[in-house]
């Protein structure tokens, strides 16, 4: 299958700093990115939503001065934790659906996943 | 918007025995039905999915199945071993308008010796 490349694969930053994690799709047209928060034995939390090009689009509650999403090609997407603080703490995981054979199929595919430790 | 229920949220077995998972869906214009496996501290793979115009499918020790009138699928895995420990994600999308795929809650499978 695809395959998207996340990093840092775990991150400990201090209160007040910003950290970014990249999203790389290797084999493939990523033209949608979707970047999900999971916290302790919890389901992935879908925060946004981009299109390679254009505005991402923030669920509910999710802040989006404070997660910053770029999507600037097919091939990159990324996450900018802005003035983290100790509850930003979470696993966050990227993951990516394209074209296939010229269609959208649904599938998606993820990356390893960072994790974020703000102290 | 959809909505994934799932249930158990927590499954213990034993070896060599079959769990079974289910999930409920809202939105009945959904079409894909992923399921992901989770191993702590890694990211979801996909074990097997299904879509809307078959109601069984089967790969090996796991089956999916599909009842789109009462809007439901479930995930079957018989002779389980101790490597099937982990949480399981259903998840269901309308791909037609690429929309979000939403998860379940997650099932944190237990397999014991």
């Amino acid at each position: 299958g695809a395959v998207v490349s996340q990093h840092p694969s775990w991150v400990i930053c201090k209160s007040g700093t910003s950290v970014k994690i990249e999203c790389r799709s290797l084999d493939f047209q990523a033209t949608t990115m979707f970047w999900y928060r999971q916290f302790p034995k919890q389901s992935l939390m879908l925060m946004a939503t981009s299109n390679e090009g254009s505005k991402a689009t923030y669920e509910q509650g999710v802040e989006k001065d404070k997660f910053l999403i770029n999507h600037a090609s097919l091939t990159l997407s990324t996450l900018t934790v802005t003035s983290a603080h100790p509850e930003d703490s979470s696993f966050y995981i990227c993951s990516a659906s394209g074209l296939a054979g010229g269609l959208i199929t649904g599938e998606l595919f993820f990356g390893e996943g960072s994790r974020l430790t703000v102290l | 918007g959809e909505n994934v229920e799932q249930h158990p949220s927590t499954l213990s077995v034993q070896e060599g025995d079959s769990a079974v998972i289910k999930c409920t869906y809202s939105d009945s214009a959904s079409n894909y039905f992923p399921w992901y496996k989770q191993e702590l501290g890694k990211r979801p793979q996909l074990i097997i999915d299904i879509r809307s115009n078959v109601g069984e499918k089967k790969d090996q020790r796991i089956a999916v199945t599909l009842n789109k009138t009462a809007k439901h699928f479930s995930l079957h895995i018989t002779e389980t071993q101790p490597e099937d420990s982990a949480v399981y994600f259903c998840a269901a999308i309308h791909t037609g308008t690429a929309s979000k795929l939403t998860f379940g809650t997650g099932t944190r499978l237990q397999v014991t010796l």
